[in-house]
């Protein structure tokens, strides 16, 4: 089974912090995704990457950055924190673009 | 642009009986189509996905969905509902790019006992 690794499940940090969201497959994928949930506007892509060093924005990467150094890891960065970024953050990977994605449990942050 | 959406926030059913959870879609070309589920404090798990061929897609858990190109339309379908069905779940389209998914806003599904 595919698996996909967050390295929090809870974060709350303070407004202007700088935030680093860590994610690792498993499974050699190569494309892997960072999407952001909130109630009622489901998932948006912030950012998504379909090879080492290689990364794409999606629809709302304002504000954040992110970092592939190695293929099995996928790293977000909040530059400095606001707290509109207070959310659920869910990383995913895929085998194929844009097939089935596998994700991990997600990060809930909170900025206060 | 590519887009789906899913016109219910909330559906109800009892357990046992039939449930459906709806999903629009709007898409230049053939449409790639997805089913998520979320349970509480979960991330997202696949369900199913249609690509071409037969209409009618089974997937994990006993999930079905029905592709309609006419009323362009993927609704989510179980014969009989379990109260561990409660969960949100997400329709989602592939971008005219072919590099993501577009995904709804979700339609949290309520069974009671």
């Amino acid at each position: 089974d595919v698996k996909v690794t967050q390295s929090s499940r809870y974060l709350v940090k303070r407004t202007g912090e700088k935030v680093f969201l860590e994610c690792v497959q498993d499974m050699d994928h190569e494309n892997m995704f960072w999407y952001r949930q909130d109630p009622g506007l489901g998932l948006r892509l912030i950012y998504f990457s379909y090879d080492v060093k290689m990364k794409e924005k999606g629809d709302i990467p304002e504000g954040y950055s992110v970092s592939r150094e190695k293929k099995e890891r996928f790293s977000l960065i909040l530059e400095s924190a606001s707290t509109n970024q207070t959310s659920m953050y869910l990383c995913a990977s895929s085998l194929y673009r844009p097939h089935e994605q596998y994700f991990g449990p997600g990060t809930r942050l909170t900025v206060t | 642009a590519q887009s789906v959406a899913q016109p219910e926030d909330q559906v109800n059913v009892a357990e046992g009986n039939p449930l459906t959870v709806k999903c629009t879609y709007s898409v230049s070309g053939n449409p790639y189509l997805f089913w998520y589920v979320q349970y509480p404090n979960r991330g997202l798990q696949f369900l199913l996905k249609y690509i071409t061929g037969d209409n009618l897609v089974k997937g994990s858990y006993g999930f079905e969905a029905e592709f309609n190109k006419s009323q362009t339309s993927f609704h989510l379908k179980k014969p009989s509902a379990l109260v561990s069905d409660s969960a949100l779940y997400f329709c989602a389209v592939r971008d005219r790019d072919f590099q993501k998914l577009v995904f709804g806003t979700g339609t949290r599904l309520l069974v009671s006992p």
